[in-house]
């Protein structure tokens, strides 16, 4: 079975940085891409980032690009999303999603894991 | 950027058939697919490649995209379906993912 399970969320003050991390489990998570996606409280999905399965490719919305940076340790399963220079509007639930091979289709979802940047 | 536009609410009775859409410039030269977000759940992947359907879901649900717009159908319309539903591209022209704005159904 499929799991993806993301941690790292918290309260953080503007300006300020987290790590979030998903680990995954049930396949083989060094052949396929990943994404994070995001959800402000009450609003529509956001497509943050991509990363190809062996991180030769990344791509990043134009809302993080120069602040966030995704990354994977495949040895370890695990996506990574390094947030720097936090602003009120990047506060969301944060979901890491797993692509259709090397397609983004966004087949298998975790749960998410909620960031709240406020002073 | 390119955008995605979808209606922000869709009402059905119960056994009729629900369609919603998603407009974009001269979206059917592009894949689109389509999530189910119930509330406090993750979405759910229901059509991918514009009409394909991953295993589990239900054949009630169909896609077609056309022109300038691209369409989920859902037949035969159940409570259970009741959930917010999003469209989503890759657009080329500029790396990035995109997501419509959402369509919340609701089933009378």
């Amino acid at each position: 079975e499929v799991q993806l399970v993301e941690s790292g969320g918290g309260l953080v003050q503007p300006g300020g940085s987290l790590r979030l991390s998903c680990a995954a489990s049930g396949f083989t998570f060094s052949s396929y891409s990943m994404n994070w996606v995001r959800q402000a409280p009450g609003k529509g999905l956001e497509w943050v980032s991509y990363i190809s399965s062996s991180s030769s490719t990344i791509y990043y919305a134009d809302s993080v690009k120069g602040r966030f940076t995704i990354s994977r340790d495949n040895a370890k399963n695990s996506l990574y999303l390094q947030m720097n220079s936090l602003r009120a509007e990047d506060t969301a639930v944060y979901y890491c999603a797993r692509n259709l091979g090397g397609v983004i289709v966004m087949v298998y979802w975790g749960q998410g894991t909620l960031v709240t940047v406020s002073s | 950027s390119y955008v995605l536009t979808q209606p922000p609410s869709v009402s059905v009775a119960p056994g009729k058939t629900a369609r919603i859409t998603c407009g974009g410039n001269n979206i059917g030269s592009k894949s689109v697919h389509w999530y189910q977000q119930k509330p406090g759940q993750a979405p759910v992947l229901v059509i991918y490649y514009d009409s394909d359907r991953p295993s589990g879901i239900p054949e009630r649900f169909s896609g077609s995209n056309s022109g300038n717009t691209a369409t989920l159908t859902i037949s035969r319309v159940e409570a259970g379906d009741e959930a917010d539903y999003y469209c989503q591209v890759w657009d080329s022209s500029s790396d990035q993912g995109v997501f419509g704005g959402g369509t919340k159904l609701t089933v009378l």
